[in-house]
């Protein structure tokens, strides 16, 4: 059965206190894993996408990274504007989306 | 428009009472799928459109979901005889590519709250 797991379940860091977020997945036949965001109220909003192991997206403060089981979401040096929860999810050969339960991420200043 | 776009953002409805919920895909999108988040969970894979053919369904939760988007274009979900388990956000997504493959974009969604 096709699933993803995501950890922690909350993370509070400082301003500037980088970190990482892990998602663990099982899916047949994987045809992509995608890192949204999600702020309260919102839809998730499309960070990155990753098609193979060893693959690395960047934008901004946030990178992406891809193993044959895992996916990790670095964040350097975050700022508050980066609180959010951050959602991983498995594409498979039908299109649909399997989601973890996401990483709520609190920055302080 | 210029986003996915869904209406209304917030309903109550009472036990028992049926409700319709809207959205607009971005035009000249082909897929569209419907999702079902609760509350501090990821969202959940409800049913999916290739233009106006409803190709995957499996993960309406009973017979009293039902979609549909006759036209190609707008998609209603239905939810008949609402139960308090289907209080939730329910969230509309689109994209350019079959079975939405390399992504879609989301819309806000639509909370429901059955009372």
């Amino acid at each position: 059965e096709d699933q993803v797991t995501q950890s922690p379940e909350a993370l509070r860091l400082q301003e500037g206190e980088s970190s990482s977020l892990n998602c663990s997945y099982t899916v047949s036949g994987l045809r992509g894993l995608f890192w949204y965001r999600q702020d309260p109220g919102k839809g998730p909003e499309f960070l990155f996408t990753l098609y193979s192991a060893g693959e690395e997206k960047e934008k901004e403060r946030l990178k992406a990274t891809l193993t044959k089981k895992e996916s990790f979401l670095h964040i350097t040096a975050p700022k508050p504007e980066d609180s959010a929860t951050y959602l991983c999810a498995v594409q498979s050969n039908t299109g649909k989306l399997i989601f973890g339960q996401g990483t709520t991420l609190q920055v302080k200043p | 428009g210029a986003g996915v776009s869904q209406s209304p953002r917030y309903k109550v409805a009472k036990r028992g009472q049926d409700v319709a919920l809207r959205c607009d895909p971005i035009s000249g999108h082909v897929s569209l799928f419907w999702y079902q988040q609760a509350l501090g969970q990821g969202p959940e894979f409800l049913t999916y459109f290739q233009n106006e053919a409803q190709l995957d369904k499996s993960g309406l939760p009973s017979d009293r979901f039902f979609a549909e988007r006759p036209e190609g274009s707008v998609s209603t979900l239905k939810i008949q005889r609402t139960q308090q388990e289907d209080s939730a956000v329910y969230l509309c997504a689109s994209s350019p590519k079959d079975r939405g493959l390399e992504g879609y974009t989301f819309g806000s969604g639509t909370r429901l709250t059955v009372v």
